[in-house]
C-alpha cells in the first residue's frame, strides 16, 4: 500500500510567519504534488515535482514555494503566511509520468490568524 | 467554463438505494478518469480509475465514461451508511501531471 504522510494534521500560525508543511511518501514515486482544498473550489494545484530538485508551478503558486531535496520528501513553504492561506493542504504522489493515479496524504488543516 | 463540472449536492439517499454521481468535462483531450472518495477531515482515496469509454465495475461501484458526450458517472449499488462521504471526479490528459478535479458531491446515506 502506498503511504503518504504529512507532518501535521492541524496547524495554527500567525500572519507573517514562515510555515513549513512536510510530506513523505514511501513508495519510491517520482511525482509529488501539493494542493489546497477550499469549499466550493475543489482541489487546486499549487506546485508539483517530477524529480528531485525539479518543480513546476501549478494553478496557484503565488505566495508559496517548494523544496524537494530527497525523492521521498516534498515540502511546501509559505514565506509569509496570510489569512487567505487558511485552507486544507493535501500532498499527493504518483508513480511516474505514465501512471496517472495520485495517492493522497491525510491533509493538514492550516489556520492563519 | 470550468474544465470539469460536478454538482456539489448535497445528496441524501436511504440505505440500499442506487446512487448516481456525475461530472462533465469540456476538453476532449482528457483521456484518464478517476473517482476519489473523501471522508470528513481525511485525504481523498482512489476508488476507480478508467481510461476508456464504457463501464468498469468493482464490487458495488461502477464507473461509466461517455467520451462522445464528455460525461462520466459513478454508480453505487446497495448504498451503505459507510458510503457517506464526498466523491470527487478527476480527469487528466496523456503526458500531463495537472489533474483536474471536480468540486465534489457530498453524499449522505441514511440508515
Amino acid at each position: 500500500d502506498v503511504k503518504v504522510t504529512q507532518s501535521s494534521r492541524y496547524l495554527v500560525k500567525r500572519t507573517g510567519e514562515k510555515v513549513f508543511l512536510e510530506c513523505v511518501q514511501d513508495m519510491d514515486h517520482e511525482n509529488m504534488f501539493w494542493y489546497r482544498q477550499d469549499p466550493g473550489l475543489g482541489l487546486r494545484l499549487i506546485y508539483f515535482s517530477y524529480d528531485v530538485k525539479m518543480k513546476e508551478k501549478g494553478d496557484i503558486p503565488e505566495g508559496y514555494s517548494v523544496s524537494r531535496e530527497k525523492k521521498e520528501r516534498f515540502s511546501l513553504i509559505l514565506e509569509s503566511a496570510s489569512t487567505n492561506q487558511t485552507s486544507m493542504y493535501l500532498c499527493a504522489s504518483s508513480r511516474d509520468q505514465r501512471h496517472y493515479e495520485q495517492f493522497f496524504g491525510p491533509g493538514t488543516r492550516l489556520t492563519v490568524l | 467554463q470550468k474544465e470539469v463540472e460536478q454538482d456539489p449536492g448535497p445528496l441524501s439517499v436511504p440505505e440500499g438505494a442506487i446512487v448516481s454521481l456525475n461530472c462533465t468535462y469540456s476538453n476532449s483531450a482528457f483521456q484518464y478518469f478517476m473517482w476519489y472518495r473523501q471522508y470528513s477531515r481525511k485525504g481523498p482515496e482512489l476508488l476507480m480509475y478508467t481510461y476508456s469509454s464504457g463501464n468498469k465495475e468493482d464490487g458495488r461501484f461502477t464507473a461509466q465514461v461517455d467520451k462522445s458526450s464528455k460525461y462520466i458517472s459513478l454508480f453505487i449499488r446497495d448504498s451503505q451508511p459507510s458510503d457517506s462521504a464526498t466523491y470527487l471526479c478527476a480527469i487528466t490528459r496523456p503526458g500531463r501531471n495537472d489533474m483536474r478535479f471536480g468540486a465534489g458531491t457530498r453524499l449522505t446515506v441514511k440508515p
